[in-house]
């Protein structure tokens, strides 16, 4: 079974508005963190945003914020005011405290293109 | 200023040829990571490190090998090159984890054809 599922391969967002990006995972380890990564054109991987499983509160980055429904697992980045700049494909990724040690487990991502 | 770095950054080789792509950090992280990315599957572990001398499978690790002489590098190899593993290749690296939060820091990708 899929670990990470990102349901959206592609989406289109006009410049200035908001967007969620969906991510839904599946463990049974109690402990865990979760991240965004995005990779622009160029190929490198950013690191955006974390939240970790016993976190009370959603995660803010600046733009970004991280949606965490922990009952529905799901940990959707919401971007706020989107730029050109923000068009990349964003991938979600988590790890599992108990079971995999510092591995991450990859989603197979989404292409955001923001419009002007 | 730390930093991760691969090398070369693209490679064209030939199917059966033996083939290592370099990995070097300097951060002093103890955790290293290799990836390969292909469109439709994100990022899959190929190989990782907790240490000098240690190495372990991923979940895409047949064909591939890794040795782990010193802190900083962690060179991949694959031994006998398929066309099935024409990817784009990252390297990544992280510190010891003290909690949930362990940020992995990414090297700028390997682009690999094998023809």
């Amino acid at each position: 079974a899929q670990k990470i599922t990102q349901t959206q391969p592609g989406m289109f967002v006009q410049e200035k508005e908001a967007v969620t990006l969906d991510c839904t995972y599946d463990t049974s380890d109690p402990s865990y963190g979760l991240f965004w990564y995005k990779q622009p054109s160029s190929g490198e991987m950013i690191f955006l945003i974390y939240q970790g499983s016993y976190d009370q509160q959603n995660a803010t980055e600046g733009r970004y914020s991280l949606n965490f429904q922990k009952a529905r697992k799901s940990a959707n980045l919401v971007i706020s005011a989107s730029q050109l700049g923000d068009s990349a494909m964003y991938f979600c990724a988590m790890r599992e405290v108990n079971n995999a040690g510092n591995m991450l487990t990859f989603g197979g991502g989404t292409r955001l293109m923001v419009k002007p | 200023d730390a930093e991760i770095t691969q090398s070369p950054r693209h490679k064209i080789t030939e199917t059966g040829r033996q083939v290592t792509l370099a990995c070097h950090q300097t951060w002093n992280h103890n955790n290293m990571f290799w990836y390969r990315q292909d469109l439709g599957h994100g990022l899959r572990l190929i190989h990782y490190s907790y240490g000098v001398h240690d190495t372990n499978k991923g979940e895409v690790s047949d064909g591939y090998s890794v040795s782990r002489s010193n802190t900083e590098d962690l060179p991949l190899t694959l031994e006998s090159a398929a066309s099935s593993q024409t990817s784009v290749y990252f390297c990544a690296s992280s510190p010891l984890a003290s909690g949930f939060y362990n940020e992995q820091f990414f090297g700028p990708g390997t682009r690999l054809t094998v023809l």
